[in-house]
């Protein structure tokens, strides 16, 4: 079976340090791979996506995220955060031959603290 | 541009009742998703329509939940006989559709509470 697991539930940065949310993935062949974000209250916004090609995949707001194939990781990445990134952030995997459904995460909190 | 919109925002309602939500897809796009997402958890993938048509209804958990597409553009997720075990938020989201990858962007969801 396809899944995703965002092995923190919680990851705590402080104001201008780097951050990582960890993602790893479970498909049987080539995966499609999403990051998206949660506000309190609000729907997911799309922040990025690795299709194929350059396994490090910049998207919104200063993210990026590497895909690694032989550790079946796409860990989502910032080289300094801001206290107003501080949300929900969930991984998700486009199921292969399971029409364009998305399997996501159990979604991992990010506190910025200044 | 538009995103996608749904209403209610906020729906009440009793247990044994029947709810209607609303999705207003992004203009163009041909393909729209119906998620749940529940408490401290992912969404989960409920119904995925291209078209008109429900190309995979297989996330939809019994009989109580029904969607119909039928002119392409605004959705409507049906449930019968609500239960307590119903209440979660419900997202929408849609995306250009045809190619695989594609993005699929986010409505603000409706958030159902059954009492």
């Amino acid at each position: 079976a396809q899944s995703v697991a965002q092995p923190e539930d919680q990851v705590n940065v402080a104001e201008g340090n780097p951050l990582t949310v960890k993602c790893t993935y479970s498909v049987s062949g080539n995966p499609y791979l999403f990051w998206y974000v949660q506000y309190p209250n609000r729907g997911l916004q799309f922040l990025l996506k690795y299709i194929t090609g350059d396994n490090l995949v910049k998207g919104s707001y200063g993210f990026e995220a590497e895909f690694n194939k032989s550790q079946t990781s796409f860990h989502l990445k910032k080289p300094s955060a801001l206290v107003s990134d501080s949300a929900l952030y969930f991984c998700a995997v486009r199921v292969p031959h399971g029409g364009d459904k998305l399997v996501f995460g159990a979604g991992t909190i990010l506190r910025v603290k200044s | 541009g538009a995103g996608v919109s749904q209403t209610p925002s906020n729906k009440v309602t009793e247990k044994g009742k029947y709810v209607e939500l609303r999705c207003d897809p992004i203009s163009g796009h041909t393909a729209l998703y119906w998620y749940r997402q529940s408490l401290g958890q992912g969404p989960e993938f409920l119904i995925y329509f291209q078209g008109t048509g429900a190309a995979d209804d297989s996330g939809l958990p019994n009989d109580r939940f029904f969607a119909v597409r039928p002119e392409g553009s605004v959705s409507t997720l049906k449930i019968q006989r609500t239960e307590r075990g119903d209440s979660a938020v419900y997202l929408c989201a849609s995306s250009r559709g045809g190619a695989r990858g594609e993005t699929q962007y986010f409505g603000p969801g409706t958030r159902l509470l059954v009492l």
